[in-house]
């Protein structure tokens, strides 16, 4: 059984540039959630989405958009990089929004902007 | 706002020595806790976590945690630990105000001496 699979591992963009991670959820998991976990940092909360729409909203701004697609997988847009979104994105995902069921963690992209 | 913090950056320790990291969140309502550990080159894994019932809650590779609602507290701790269990230590909850999203500590980088 396949876990939580990320793609790509690393990306480097200059500033201004747009770019896209991508996101399997683990199999029978129908909610994904995103974090950025800056270096020496705690993930912080980006967003999340179940049955395709946004649930929550952590505080980042417009330029951070997603997208969760019918097979339930994820993709994170993050378009004017600035050199402060370098850091480690990472891709959860659960069984529905019960609060108290354990978030599967991918294993990240490392997204540097120059 | 929600939050959760962690007392130690870094811990140091030989093995055999038992190990004790802290975990403080702030809020009034019903919380949901978690232990996630980060292995070198690995994922976040759920060490343990904690929802209703028994305040002490035991995890996977001898870890337990006790949920202490006096205190908003939710220390891990482990008798004896092992080289292997270098790692980073993260505390999260999940509050019920704000659904499902995983607020994280800073995290608490463990190293083990052989």
């Amino acid at each position: 059984d396949a876990g939580v699979t990320q793609s790509p591992t690393h990306l480097i963009k200059t500033r201004g540039q747009q770019v896209t991670l991508r996101c399997s959820p683990k199999s029978g998991h129908d909610t994904v959630s995103w974090y950025q976990q800056a270096l020496g940092q705690g993930p912080q909360f980006i967003f999340q989405y179940y049955e395709e729409e946004e649930r929550q909203r952590g505080n980042f701004p417009d330029r951070f958009s997603g997208h969760q697609f019918p097979n339930y997988s994820s993709e994170l847009n993050v378009n004017a990089l600035l050199l402060g979104d370098s850091a480690l994105y990472l891709c959860a995902s659960s069984l529905s929004l019960v609060s108290y069921n354990e978030q599967f963690f991918g294993p990240g992209t490392r997204l540097t902007v120059l | 706002a929600q939050s959760v913090s962690q007392h130690n950056h870094h811990v140091i320790l030989s093995e055999a020595a038992s190990l004790e990291l802290g975990c403080n969140y702030s809020y009034g309502g019903t919380v949901n806790l978690f232990w996630y550990v980060q292995y070198p080159g690995q994922h976040l894994q759920l060490l343990l976590k904690y929802f209703s019932g028994d305040p002490l809650v035991k995890g996977i590779k001898g870890f337990e945690a006790e949920f202490i609602k006096s205190k908003f507290s939710f220390n891990l701790r482990k008798p004896s630990v092992q080289w292997s269990d270098t790692a980073e230590y993260f505390c999260a909850g999940t509050f019920k105000a704000a659904g499902n999203k995983l607020t994280f500590g800073g995290g608490t980088r463990v190293l083990v001496k052989p």
